[in-house]
């Protein structure tokens, strides 16, 4: 049963254009996590937040900036889209210590 | 910084018979944990072990592991693959905070009939 909800599923653009994926949590955890998983299946860490405040920022271009409301919601904006930003986008939450990371259905960027 | 390491891009195995994937991993923590994580096709990675006792076998839906702090490996393993194995495994290592789950570059298990 998917408990970590991910908006859009999948988006077209244009290099240039703006584009937000959200994603929501219905575990009460307090972690919240982006990941970037390319064409070559590479998962790689982009973001981390417990309880609205970053924790880690990965070496990510400026473009990318994440926005949490509350520990329930972790969004994240692309302000200028370059072709190497196709790929999906997941979304995780975690609890505590030694967590297990609990994916959303990733949301895919096709940028053209 | 950390770091996992899987050697194995693509592993092959014939229905029935044994399978291992590889796991290494660089860290500067003491305390730490350990995961192997499979994603099937068009879905989302989940978890399949978690680890963080040094020399104690896990084992989950007919899969094991154990934790080697002295080889610092994390290897995946099971007796008989099957068909519904077929995946890309991920294994991966998470700080003591749990704020940083760091990912190998995955290894996917193709089992034939």
């Amino acid at each position: 049963e998917t408990a970590v909800f991910q908006t859009p599923n999948y988006h077209v653009t244009q290099v240039g254009n703006e584009v937000s994926f959200n994603c929501k949590q219905t575990l009460g955890h307090d972690t919240m996590y982006w990941y970037k998983q390319d064409s070559k299946k590479l998962l790689k860490i982009m973001f981390s937040y417990n309880n609205k405040q970053l924790i880690v920022n990965e070496t990510v271009p400026r473009r990318f900036s994440p926005q949490s409301s509350d520990k329930a919601h972790l969004n994240l904006r692309i302000k200028s889209v370059e072709p190497e930003d196709s790929a999906v986008y997941l979304c995780a939450s975690g609890q505590g210590a030694g967590n297990t990371l609990y994916f959303g259905e990733g949301s895919r960027l096709i940028v053209v | 910084g950390d770091s996992v390491t899987q050697t194995e891009g693509l592993v092959t195995v014939t229905e029935g018979l044994p399978v291992k994937l590889n796991c290494t991993y660089q860290t500067t923590y003491l305390t730490i944990a350990f995961f192997w994580y499979v994603q099937y096709l068009n879905e989302a990675p989940q978890v399949l072990l978690k680890s963080s006792t040094d020399n104690k076998r896990t084992e989950h839906q007919g899969f094991h592991a154990t934790l080697h702090k002295s080889s610092s490996s994390f290897h995946l393993q099971k007796s008989s693959a099957q068909l519904s194995d077929s995946a890309l495994y991920y294994c991966a290592l998470s700080d003591p905070g749990g704020y940083k789950v760091v990912f190998g570059s995955g290894t996917r298990l193709l089992v034939s009939p």
